[in-house]
C-alpha cells in the first residue's frame, strides 16, 4: 500500500471559519509533509514533520497550524485565511531514516477561501 | 538556496514520438533528483528518480540522465502514448537541507496527440 489519503477532497471556507485538513498514511513512514500548490505552479513546501516533531517550517503564516498526532496522521488547521490562500494542499510522506528516500503524495485538498 | 529550472514549459508531440524534458540545478551538493507526473486534479506521482552517483536510469519507456558536471538532468519518454499527457515536474534535494526538502522545477505540460 503506497497510498497517502487526504480528506476532504474539496473545501470551501469563509475568511472567519476554522477548518482542518487531514492526511493519513499506513506505509510506516516517519516523515510527513504539507505542500501548497497554486494553479500552474510547482508544489511549495510548507511544513515537515519527522518522528512526529516539526522539523521544517518554511516561514508559513500562523493562520496555518500543523499537527502530527501520531506517526500515521497529519493535520493542517486553518483559521482566518485569505482568498489568496486558495490552492491545492498536498500531503506527502517518506521514510525518515535513509539518505535517499521517495516521497509519496496524496491527491490533495482543493481549498477555496471566499 | 537551490534553484531548479525546467524546459520546455509546454511540449506537444505525436503519439509514438519521443519527448525530452530538461532541468538544471544550481546547488552542486544536491544528491537526489526525482521526476513527478501530475494529472489533472491529482497529486504528483513519482515516475522515476536518480541519485547523484548514477549517470542514467531506465524504467521501460522512461529514462533519466544526470550530468553532475553540467548540473543538469533530463527525462526521456519514448513511444509516447496519449495517457502520458500530464504535467511533469523535476525536483532536486539539496543535501545541506537534509533529506526531506525537495525543490521543484516549474513544470512541463506534455500533450500527446493520437
Amino acid at each position: 500500500d503506497t497510498e497517502v489519503t487526504q480528506t476532504p477532497k474539496h473545501l470551501v471556507m469563509g475568511m472567519t471559519n476554522k477548518k482542518s485538513l487531514k492526511c493519513e498514511q499506513h506505509m510506516g513512514h516517519r516523515a510527513m509533509y504539507w505542500y501548497k500548490q497554486k494553479a500552474k505552479k510547482p508544489p511549495e513546501l510548507m511544513f515537515v514533520y519527522s518522528y512526529e516533531k516539526l522539523s521544517i517550517n518554511e516561514s508559513v503564516p500562523s493562520r496555518f497550524s500543523p499537527e502530527c498526532p501520531n506517526s500515521s496522521l497529519l493535520n493542517l488547521h486553518l483559521h482566518a485565511l485569505q482568498p489568496e490562500d486558495s490552492a491545492l494542499y498536498l500531503c506527502a510522506s517518506s521514510q525518515a531514516d535513509r539518505g535517499y528516500t521517495e516521497a509519496f503524495f496524496g491527491q490533495g485538498t482543493r481549498l477555496t477561501v471566499v | 538556496g537551490e534553484n531548479v529550472e525546467q524546459h520546455p514549459s509546454t511540449l506537444s508531440v505525436q503519439e509514438g514520438d519521443s519527448a525530452v524534458i530538461k532541468c538544471t540545478y544550481s546547488d552542486s551538493a544536491s544528491n537526489y533528483f526525482p521526476w513527478y507526473k501530475q494529472e489533472l486534479g491529482k497529486g504528483p506521482q513519482l515516475i522515476i528518480d536518480i541519485r547523484s552517483n548514477v549517470g542514467e536510469k531506465k524504467d521501460q519507456r522512461i529514462a533519466v540522465t544526470l550530468n553532475k558536471t553540467a548540473k543538469h538532468f533530463s527525462l526521456h519518454i519514448t513511444e509516447t502514448q496519449p495517457e502520458d499527457s500530464a504535467v511533469y515536474f523535476c525536483a532536486a534535494r539539496p543535501m545541506n537541507t537534509g533529506f526531506q526538502k525537495l525543490v521543484f522545477g516549474t513544470g512541463t505540460r506534455l500533450l500527446v496527440s493520437p
